[in-house]
């Protein structure tokens, strides 16, 4: 299995510009996660999709920040417009929900984001 | 105060020796996680579980659900045992599991 696949792998930008991670999960998967992981905060869950719809965005820190999952296989976090205080390692992470939302999660190699 | 408390924040332990990392939590929860992340950055599911224990190798997880605390072990410590552990709890709000909120961590060193 290919496991949970993210590109870009680095990521590095200049304040303003946009910036648009991807994330293909686990096939078969029907949960998808995206996480952010900073020095002074640790790792924080943004928004997690099950069955491609979006069940809880009460972690995307502001209008800056959107996720989409058009189909069971791809999901991207964009960020528009970029500024330093989003630099972090944003990973994602997919699992199949049979009794709860929370089963096991696998997670990808995470993109680390630079934003100058 | 943190939600989710881990303890300790480091440790250095010598391989053979048998770890222990603890999980404290103030808020109801519908299931506990440990994840370890590697000095690389990859980060691994270990466990979920809502009550008893787990094991799986020399990991053996423990939760005590009144006492809101969880115990991550390790027996026969090796230094690839080397990583950061992380402590999730899956918080309970209106009765349905949401919200997932992580602990800082514990970053285990073992030497030979």
């Amino acid at each position: 299995d290919a496991g949970v696949i993210q590109s870009p792998r680095h990521e590095v930008t200049e304040m303003g510009q946009e910036v648009t991670l991807r994330c293909k999960p686990i096939s078969g998967h029907n949960s998808l996660f995206w996480y952010r992981q900073t020095m002074m905060r640790g790792l924080e869950l943004l928004i997690y999709f099950n069955n491609n719809v979006p069940i809880d965005d009460s972690g995307m820190p502001e209008d800056r920040f959107s996720a989409k999952m058009p189909n069971a296989s791809f999901s991207t976090l964009k960020i528009q417009p970029s500024e330093p205080r989003d630099s972090a390692v944003y990973f994602c992470a997919s699992s199949f929900r049979a009794s709860g939302p929370w089963d096991t999660q696998y997670f990808g190699p995470g993109t680390r984001l630079t934003v100058l | 105060k943190n939600e989710v408390e881990q303890s300790p924040q480091n440790l250095t332990a010598q391989e053979g020796e048998f770890i222990t990392i603890n999980c404290s939590y103030s808020v109801g929860i519908s299931a506990l996680h440990w994840l370890q992340q590697h000095p690389g950055g990859g980060i691994v599911s270990l466990f979920m579980l809502s009550s008893g224990k787990k094991k799986h190798g020399r990991l053996i997880a423990t939760i005590n659900i009144q006492e809101k605390h969880s115990s991550l072990h390790i027996t026969a410590s090796h230094p690839r045992d080397s990583a950061v552990y992380i402590c999730a709890v899956t918080q309970l709000s209106g009765g349905t599991a949401s919200k997932l909120t992580f602990g800082t961590g514990t970053r285990l060193q073992v030497t030979l």
